[in-house]
């Protein structure tokens, strides 16, 4: 079974200083996705950015990056400009390509990171 | 921009009472899930559900719960017999095929509350 694992319960930032969250995964496939997932105090999960296993290339959505080590098993969010409204829980989460295409795969959560942001 | 909804936002149930948790997909979407979240803990898949029939389910989703689509919106989750340790979020996603992958979209989720 895939395991995600996120290693800072808590982090803290400076408004506008950039913060990375750390992530790192267990499996044994070689297909895959990988997202990162916000939930504000609303706890809405919001999906702010994910990345294909088979593509070496990083995702980036504006301010959100990620660094995607494929050997290492390790995912982890850079978020530049933090801004007030970033501050949340954030998850990693892994999903499997074993379906080949097909949906039907559940999405496998780490325990979360809780981002502050410093005014 | 459509999203999931689902109702209620929270609901207070005694142990042993059965509940009915809905959720209204977006509307072109071919995939539903439901997933929980213990207070504090991390959001667990329960099941996922495709051409009206479940596709997986993981070791949490049990014969107490089941899955239904009774019409061609709603999606519901049904806990047969609640226990004090089902009290949590409860979130449904649905998901579309996207450049090449499905990207599941969440609701904003029931709180269940079993007393």
């Amino acid at each position: 079974a895939q395991t995600v694992t996120q290693s800072q319960p808590e982090m803290s930032v400076q408004e506008a200083e950039t913060v990375t969250l750390s992530c790192t995964y267990d499996t044994s496939e070689s297909d895959y996705y990988l997202f990162w997932y916000k939930q504000p105090p609303s706890r809405q999960m919001i999906l702010v950015i994910r990345q294909e296993a088979y593509k070496q290339q990083n995702a980036t959505e504006n301010r959100f990056s990620v660094n995607f080590q494929k050997a290492a098993k390790s995912f982890s969010l850079k978020i530049s400009d933090s801004q007030l409204g970033d501050a949340a829980m954030y998850f990693c989460a892994y999903r499997s390509d074993a379906m080949r295409g097909g949906g039907a795969d559940g999405l496998t959560f780490g325990k979360g990171t809780h981002l502050i942001i410093q005014p | 921009e459509p999203e999931v909804t689902q109702t209620p936002s929270h609901q207070v149930t005694q142990m042993g009472q059965e509940v009915i948790l809905r959720c209204v997909p977006i509307s072109n979407h071919l995939y539903f899930y439901w997933y929980r979240q213990i207070l504090g803990q991390k959001v667990e898949f329960l099941v996922s559900f495709y051409n009206n029939e479940i596709s997986e389910k993981s070791e949490i989703f049990d014969d107490q719960f089941s899955v239904e689509r009774p019409d061609g919106s709603n999606f519901t989750l049904k806990i047969r017999s609640t226990k004090l340790e089902d009290s949590a979020m409860y979130f449904c996603a649905s998901s579309i095929r996207l450049a090449g992958t499905y990207e599941q979209y969440f609701g904003p989720g029931t709180r269940l509350t079993v007393t």
